[in-house]
């Protein structure tokens, strides 16, 4: 069972919105703004999308997003396309001894 | 480019030990940190710690402590992971991913930016 909880799956057609959530407490996401997201296609090396909440690294579309509020992160992804299908992490620092956590994955179907 | 090459498949028999390798190239080898994830079938990521390749100071959560040992070696721009005492819940794809920039005060996680392609290591 992951620390931080994301629902196992999300759907959406192409050129909509969709947002998945990664609830966690107060020992991470709730106080630390070190929140990270990654996709994953299968077969692939993850990668990362948003870190420290809100910020993209280099070469990552601005059609992702994320943002926090409370002990809950969420990824935004506006206008889906066909090849954002894959299965997206949450990661977070948290003062307990695990160091970093990590959710349990939402699969992505894009209709 | 930036890039991590880890070490093929292994499968070992309970009880043994596997060393997995992870070596990078296109920048500073002893600049970042290097993580260590491993995800088993049907589970979610799970860390597994760092290992800090300019002092080779480690980090890993207690719940591997004493089985688990992170090394580096600078003239070969590599970094090791040796898990002992296998036991069949080990079995996953274990991942290198580079971390933070190595700074003289203490870590802070901003994630993982490059990661290796996996390596897939049976216990059976």
């Amino acid at each position: 069972q992951s620390a931080l909880t994301q629902p196992a799956s999300v759907s959406g057609s192409p050129g909509q919105s969709i947002t998945i959530s990664c609830s966690g407490t107060s020992s991470d996401i709730g106080t630390y703004n070190y929140v990270s997201w990654y996709q994953h296609h299968p077969g692939k090396a993850p990668k990362l999308m948003i870190y420290d909440v809100t910020k993209r690294p280099s070469g990552v579309s601005n059609r992702f997003s994320g943002s926090k509020s409370g002990n809950t992160a969420a990824l935004t992804i506006f206008g889906l396309q066909a090849e954002d299908e894959a299965v997206y992490y949450c990661s977070s620092y948290t003062s307990r001894s695990t160091y970093v956590v990590f959710g349990g994955g939402t699969k992505l179907t894009v209709l | 480019q930036v890039q991590l090459v880890q070490s093929g498949a292994e499968v070992r028999k309970p009880g043994a030990s596997v060393k997995v390798s992870c070596k990078a190239s296109g920048y500073s080898f002893t600049g970042y940190y290097m993580h260590w994830v491993r995800q088993a079938p049907g589970h979610g990521p799970e860390w597994m710690g760092w290992i800090n390749p300019n002092s080779g100071g480690t980090n890993y959560p207690q719940r591997f402590q004493g089985r688990v040992s992170m090394t580096r070696d600078t003239s070969i721009r590599t970094v090791y992971l040796e898990v002992s005492r296998l036991m069949s819940d080990d079995t996953a794809v274990y991942y290198c991913a580079r971390g933070t920039v190595v700074t003289s005060g203490a870590y802070i996680y901003h994630g993982l930016d490059v990661w290796g392609q996996g390596t897939t290591v049976t216990v059976s």
